[in-house]
């Protein structure tokens, strides 16, 4: 199983109030994302990086921000949370090149409610 | 845009019934597509790469096939344990980012 962490796995936050989620590797992957997972959406990128201190904008990055300081670490911040980023957060890696296409590999979730 | 359309959206099959998931694309220049298993609670599992036209690949009870325009998941004699949500996924150009499908849900009944 790749190595991947996310933390916490749970989280129960009021409106208004910050929140982090972290994902770690152990892989040395250069590409890292956050997904977010609601029924009749699917999987939904968030925000993606490709190195440290490089990241970019997904679909949904409204509400969100995202730090990558090292290489292992992923962190995605809700800086107001709100009701509808009430949802299941997936980090996911990747190592595109060196014979890949680049598949992901995802870590367990967070599951996020916010009230 | 690319766009990946999986259907059906739910699937119930009794054990030993075999049937097949599609996933159809609309995308300017494929480099790959992916098939992915989710359990509930978890996150998706990679299953498959499929690159050209014409690719197969086998696991288990699971062979992936690949045209032009669609991907199929076909499930042979499965088991009450083959249930899940199966997602593909294309990767396109010099992008890697992959466009996810909403997924397939399978429920086996024994």
């Amino acid at each position: 199983d790749a190595g991947i962490t996310q933390s916490p796995r749970h989280k129960v936050t009021e409106t208004g109030t910050p929140v982090t989620l972290r994902c770690h590797q152990t892989e040395n992957h250069r590409y890292m994302y956050w997904y977010r997972q609601d029924p009749g959406h699917g999987l939904r990128l968030i925000h993606y990086s490709y190195g440290v201190k490089d990241t970019d904008k997904g679909e949904v990055s409204d509400g969100y921000s995202v730090s990558r300081s090292k290489t292992e670490d992923f962190l995605l911040t809700l800086e107001s949370a709100t009701s509808s980023q009430t949802s299941v957060y997936f980090c996911a890696i990747s190592e595109p090149g060196q014979g890949s296409t680049g598949e992901l590999f995802f870590g367990e979730g967070s599951r996020l409610t916010v009230l | 845009e690319d766009q990946v359309t999986q259907s059906p959206e739910a699937l119930r099959l009794q054990e030993g019934e075999s049937s097949s998931l599609n996933c159809s694309y609309t995308v300017s220049g494929l480099r790959g597509l992916f098939w992915y298993r989710q359990d509930p609670g978890k996150g998706p599992e990679f299953l498959f790469t499929l690159y050209s036209a014409g690719e197969e690949k086998e696991k288990e009870r699971l062979k992936a096939t690949l045209t032009k325009k669609e991907s199929f998941l076909h499930i042979t004699a499965p088991k009450p344990e083959d249930s899940a949500t199966y997602l593909c996924a294309v990767f396109t150009g010099g992008s890697y980012i992959p466009t996810f499908g909403r997924g397939t849900s399978l429920i086996v009944h024994p």
